[in-house]
């Protein structure tokens, strides 16, 4: 069974531009969760997406968007990158029922803002 | 609303040494608690969990962790450690019966000494 599939694995952008990262969870898994990693601060919650509904948000600007499409892939949109936007984005899935138990990640995508 | 605190970024032991990493939480409600590792490149997976019953949970790889309720503690453990355990380490709680998120604490690099 294929694992949780992060597109691009590495993207460079400069401030101004917009970036969206894809996830394709595991076959099965409906829940797909967005996260921030950064040197210092570990991982900061982003928002989660299930049957393509937001159900949950993090502490970030309005800057940070997703979506799930039907099939459970979900995009990721930063605009108007800023320097501190720099980070790997990890996104993560789930069974069904088992969002609060048990996250499957994916090996990220890692973000240079220049 | 939950949170998680993890003592030392940085953690060094000796190849065979007991590995302790220190984890606190918070939670308004009875908590899940996790140990995810991450190792270089990757994304993290699942080390151990406590969701309810027995407080000393058993992982991959020789972990340990022992929910302590009166002390809001969960720290990890190891009795010999090992080159391969190198990588680091994060902390993380989800309520029970509440919003189905995983909020992480800061993690804590593990650094192995031959």
């Amino acid at each position: 069974k294929a694992g949780v599939t992060q597109t691009p694995r590495y993207l460079i952008k400069t401030r101004g531009q917009q970036v969206t990262l894809s996830c394709s969870p595991i076959s099965g898994h409906r829940s797909v969760s967005w996260y921030q990693q950064t040197p210092g601060q570990g991982l900061q919650f982003l928002f989660e997406y299930f049957s393509e509904t937001q159900r949950n948000k993090g502490n970030f600007p309005g800057r940070f968007s997703g979506r799930q499409f039907s099939n459970s892939r979900s995009e990721m949109n930063v605009s108007t990158l800023e320097l501190g936007d720099s980070a790997l984005y990890l996104c993560a899935s789930s069974l069904p029922g088992t969002t609060n138990e048990k996250l499957f990640f994916g090996s990220g995508t890692q973000l240079s803002v220049l | 609303a939950q949170s998680v605190t993890q003592l030392g970024s940085h953690v060094s032991v000796s190849e065979g040494a007991l590995v302790l990493l220190r984890c606190n939480y918070s939670s308004s409600v009875p908590p899940y608690l996790f140990w995810y590792v991450q190792y270089p490149n990757q994304g993290l997976q699942l080390l151990l969990k406590y969701t309810t019953g027995a407080t000393l949970v058993k992982g991959i790889n020789g972990f340990e962790a022992e929910f302590k309720k009166s002390e809001t503690s969960f720290h990890l453990t190891k009795p010999s450690a090992h080159m391969s355990d190198a990588a680091e380490y994060f902390c993380a709680v989800s309520e029970v019966n509440r919003d189905d998120k995983i909020i992480f604490g800061k993690g804590t690099r593990l650094h192995i000494l031959p």
